[in-house]
């Protein structure tokens, strides 16, 4: 596609309830990038996939967090049990090399967990 | 951690007026990026400064970096009211991952 697309652009959820975002990265893209941004503060990483090396999962909070890429194409970060602290922007990043070229950004999902 | 550090946090100035944002940062790198976001969503890449550059220059936009001192400065020239976003540095380290770290970011408001 012409742009890295998220999906759902907003969700509220229950606590308790598992929630699923979706991750579109540019095309022919090898490098996907998730990071999660609380309000009004900066990037915390999550997780990283490089083509099919085993993905970097050093960010993910808990083990609750969990990632999944299908091959160089879609993404999808699943969130079990949510907590009031998961309520944040996801957003995703993906870019054509091993990480040292520029990230596209999607325009994020908004979580809200009540 | 790798994490770069953006000061000041905030910032404030008038149109017209330059506005400088350092971040300094712990690893050696290979490159530092610098990134705006508008909105709180989507983050849009400004200019990528290579460890081996001191200075990179960008239309309004002027970065330098000095790896000897682990920091980077983004200069934007005659701002602009449409300059008011949250910008942030990225660095890559020395991880052989390459995955990208970014700071905590600094938030211009230009005054019209």
């Amino acid at each position: 596609g012409a742009g890295v697309s998220q999906s759902p652009s907003n969700k509220v959820t229950e606590k308790g309830k598992d929630v699923e975002l979706r991750c579109d990265p540019i095309s022919g893209h090898t490098a996907l990038y998730w990071y999660r941004q609380r309000l009004g503060q900066g990037l915390e990483f999550l997780i990283y996939f490089q083509g099919n090396s085993a993905p970097d999962k050093s960010g993910l909070p808990s083990d609750r967090f969990s990632a999944e890429r299908t091959g160089e194409s879609v993404s999808t970060l699943t969130i079990q049990r949510t907590q009031q602290e998961d309520s944040a922007v996801y957003l995703c990043a993906s870019s054509r090399g091993q990480g040292r070229e520029k990230l596209f950004f999607g325009s994020g999902t908004q979580l809200s967990v009540l | 951690s790798q994490q770069g550090e953006e000061d000041p946090q905030a910032l404030s100035i008038q149109e017209g007026e330059n506005a400088t944002m350092n971040c300094s940062y712990k690893t050696s790198i290979n490159n530092l990026q610098w990134y705006r976001q508008n909105s709180g969503r989507g983050l849009v890449h400004l200019i990528l400064i290579r460890s081996n550059e001191r200075e990179k220059h960008s239309g309004r936009l002027r970065v330098t970096l000095d790896t000897s001192k682990k920091s980077s400065s983004l200069l934007i020239t005659a701002s602009r009211a449409a300059d008011t976003a949250s910008y942030f540095c990225a660095t890559d380290g020395s991880s052989n991952t390459g995955k990208l770290i970014f700071g905590q970011g600094t938030t211009l408001q230009v005054k019209p």
